[in-house]
């Protein structure tokens, strides 16, 4: 069964731009969850979506949005990038639940700078 | 508001020792709590998931206990390999949504 797929690996912009993410779940996966790692701030969650619709939210400015289709694929999208944007963006994976009594599975992140 | 810490941020010790890994919470009230790996610059790898309801999991060498009334847990390694070096993250999910919370992580390194 593959794994948990995220596109672009990797992405260079520059301040104000703006960047659209990609995750594919595992298949039969319903919930997508998507975090933030920076070495300064570790992993934050950003928000969480199961069947189209966003179930959770994390402290994040309005500029992090994202949306998840009817084959449970997700994107998230930043406009107006900031310096403070550069990260790693990890997206999970699980069954039903964003968690619960589920394990999630976790991509291997796009890295985001921002020049 | 939940947090998670982890001691110690790094750790090093010698190929064949058995080590402890340690994290503690200060909301006892989660449905589970999970150990996840992560090598340079990858994604993180799911080690261990331990329901709120039960006390410990093992997986081949590795073995995780959780004690919610006191907010901790603990993963345990034995007989460590080169192959074990990487970060390893704990995280805990809350009553209050679906969201992973998790600690900075412990940074083994474990030489030949």
């Amino acid at each position: 069964k593959a794994g948990v797929t995220q596109t672009p690996r990797y992405l260079i912009k520059t301040r104000g731009q703006q960047v659209t993410l990609s995750c594919s779940p595992i298949s039969g996966h319903r919930s997508v969850s998507w975090y933030q790692q920076t070495p300064g701030q570790g992993l934050q969650f950003l928000f969480e979506y199961f069947s189209e619709t966003q179930r959770n939210k994390g402290n994040f400015p309005g500029r992090f949005s994202g949306r998840q289709f009817s084959n449970s694929r997700s994107e998230m999208n930043v406009s107006t990038l900031e310096l403070g944007d550069s990260a790693l963006y990890l997206c999970a994976s699980s069954l039903e639940s964003g968690g619960g009594t589920d394990t999630q599975y976790f991509g291997p992140g796009t890295r985001l700078t921002v020049l | 508001k939940q947090e998670v810490t982890q001691i110690p941020a790094a750790l090093s010790v010698p190929e064949g020792e058995n080590l402890v890994l340690n994290c503690s919470f200060t909301d006892s009230a989660i449905y589970n709590l999970q150990w996840f790996r992560q090598d340079p610059g990858k994604g993180l790898t799911s080690l261990l998931l331990i329901q709120s309801s039960q006390r410990e999991q093992t997986s081949g060498r590795l073995n995780a206990s959780l004690d919610k009334s006191s907010g901790r847990s603990t993963l345990y390694i034995a007989a460590s390999q080169p192959g074990d070096s990487a970060t390893y993250l704990c995280a805990v999910n809350g009553q209050a949504g679906t969201a992973l919370i998790f600690g900075k992580g412990t940074t083994l390194s474990v030489s030949s």
